[in-house]
C-alpha cells in the first residue's frame, strides 16, 4: 500500500453539472477526512469518518454536498448541481486514530474546476 | 472557533540565508501542532510535529519548530535554506484534549521561493 489515492487527478465540468471523487485509504486506517483548499489558502476541513461513520460535517458542506465512506473502506464525495465556487481542490487523508504519532498521510487530490 | 495565521504569505530568500516562518493560533487549550510542506504539484507531506515535552522539535530536511505557549506561536526554522525547499508551508493545529476529534485546522500557508 503506497499510500492515499484519489481519482480523477482533474476533474472540468460544466456548471449545474454533477460530479463525484473517489478517495482510498490505507487500508488499516479508520479514519478519513475530507478537505477543500482554494488558490491561495489553507486546506479547509469538510468531513470525516470513523469507519463508516460520518462523525462530523462543516458548515462549508452544503446540501449539494454529500460523502460515504460504505464498508469503511474507500470513500466518495458528490457535489450535485455544481457551481463555479466548487472549484477548488479536494483533498483526502487518513490516519489510524484521532491524532496519529506520525501525523495523516494526505492524497495528491482532484482539482476541479467549473466552466 | 479555532484559527491559525501564518504571518508570511511570500518569504523569497537565496541559498544559505536563515528561515523563520511564524505561526500563530488562537485556541487556549491542549493542542497539537504541525508543519506540513507542499512541494510543486505533490501531496502535502509532514514536515514535523509537537503533541508534549520539549518544545523545540526537530522534523526532516533540517526542519525544527519552537512551541511557546505564552505566545500562542510554533514557528518554523531553518539555519540554511536550499534551492529545493522551495515549497508552501502550512501550519496546522488540532484542538487537544476531550474535545479532539482529529480534525487539522490550517493557516493560509506561505510560499517560500529559494533563489539558487
Amino acid at each position: 500500500d503506497t499510500g492515499v489515492s484519489q481519482d480523477p487527478r482533474h476533474k472540468i465540468t460544466k456548471r449545474g453539472q454533477n460530479v463525484t471523487f473517489r478517495c482510498d485509504p490505507i487500508s488499516e486506517h479508520n479514519r478519513l477526512y475530507w478537505y477543500r483548499q482554494t488558490l491561495g489558502q489553507g486546506p479547509e476541513f469538510l468531513t470525516y469518518f470513523q469507519n463508516e461513520a460520518q462523525l462530523e460535517k462543516s458548515r462549508l458542506l452544503s446540501d449539494r454536498f454529500s460523502a460515504e465512506r460504505p464498508k469503511g473502506s474507500f470513500s466518495t464525495l458528490e457535489i450535485q448541481h455544481t457551481e463555479q465556487g466548487d472549484s477548488a481542490m479536494y483533498l483526502c487523508a487518513s490516519s489510524l486514530g484521532q491524532t496519529p504519532s506520525y501525523g495523516y498521510t494526505f492524497g495528491s487530490g482532484t482539482r476541479l474546476t467549473v466552466v | 472557533a479555532q484559527s491559525v495565521s501564518q504571518h508570511n504569505h511570500h518569504v523569497i530568500l537565496s541559498e544559505a540565508a536563515s528561515l523563520e516562518l511564524g505561526c500563530n493560533y488562537s485556541y487556549g487549550g491542549t493542542v497539537n501542532l504541525f508543519w506540513y510542506v507542499q512541494y510543486p504539484g505533490q501531496h502535502l507531506q509532514l514536515l514535523l510535529k509537537y503533541f508534549s515535552g520539549d518544545p523545540l522539535v526537530k522534523g526532516i530536511k533540517g526542519f525544527e519548530a519552537e512551541f511557546i505557549k505564552s505566545k500562542f506561536s510554533f514557528n518554523l526554522r531553518k539555519p540554511s535554506v536550499q534551492w529545493s525547499d522551495t515549497a508552501e508551508y502550512f501550519c496546522a493545529v488540532i484542538q487537544g484534549g476531550s474535545s479532539n476529534t482529529g480534525k487539522l485546522i490550517f493557516g493560509q500557508g506561505t510560499t517560500l521561493q529559494v533563489k539558487p
